[in-house]
């Protein structure tokens, strides 16, 4: 059973970098053929995709995100990893990880930035 | 890339049948049939209802169903249970590697 859990900081100033990680369980990124990806929800609002990275190191971001987000994967810990730079208050929002484009997700981890 | 535009709501009774609409481009929707939907129970995480247009995972009911006509994706729920009352998702393929979500759709069982 595939199982991703979400870790990181809950409080990010603004100006700063959001990191968070997605460690996965009960599947293995490597030997998968599957992207792994970020999403978004701000409180009380709609969904958002941040973007993904496949085991090979291949990624593919939002458009109105990319300058400022980089996705990585770790596959001897077998988790992949969220960095966004140059927060501000618009990025507070839960943030998932998912295998597939959304087969599984996460629990979720709320991040705000404030100061 | 905008987001695809769903109803900010939907109702029905218990049994009945509710379909959420989902509307986006030839650049998404249209152009390619990789449409999902998700289903959100408050303070939960979503959860993959179809994927591919009209395809269910194992375990969904198949009182879930989807479609796909022009640039307008449906999700139907037949036979409503107030377990359905949720917010719902659809995405799309956007081409070039992208993904878009809509705005989500409330559905209440009343």
């Amino acid at each position: 059973q595939v199982q991703l859990q979400e870790s990181g900081p809950g409080l990010v100033k603004p100006s700063g970098t959001l990191s968070l990680t997605c460690v996965v369980s009960g599947y293995s990124i490597s030997s998968s053929s599957n992207w792994w990806s970020w999403v978004r929800q701000p409180p009380g609002k709609g969904l958002e995709w941040i973007g993904e990275i496949y085991h090979t190191g291949s990624t593919n971001y939002n458009p109105s995100l990319k300058s400022r987000v980089t996705i990585s994967v770790d596959k001897s810990k077998n988790q992949f990893s969220l960095k966004l730079s140059s927060v501000t208050a618009a990025d507070t929002a839960v943030y998932y990880c998912t295998r597939a484009r959304g087969w599984n997700w996460g629990q979720g981890t709320l991040v705000t930035v404030s100061s | 890339q905008s987001a695809l535009t769903q109803p900010p709501s939907a109702s029905g009774s218990p049994g009945q049948s509710v379909t959420i609409s989902c509307t986006g481009t030839s650049s998404d929707v249209g152009g390619y049939n990789y449409v999902s939907w998700y289903q959100q129970h408050p303070g939960k995480a979503p959860k993959l209802m179809i994927y591919e247009v009209s395809k269910r995972p194992s375990g969904v009911p198949d009182r879930f169903s989807g479609s796909k006509s022009g640039n307008t994706a449906s999700l139907t729920v037949s036979g409503l249970q107030t377990e359905d009352e949720a917010d719902y998702y659809c995405s799309s393929y956007a081409g070039s590697n992208n993904l878009v979500f809509g705005g989500g759709t409330k559905v209440t069982v009343l």
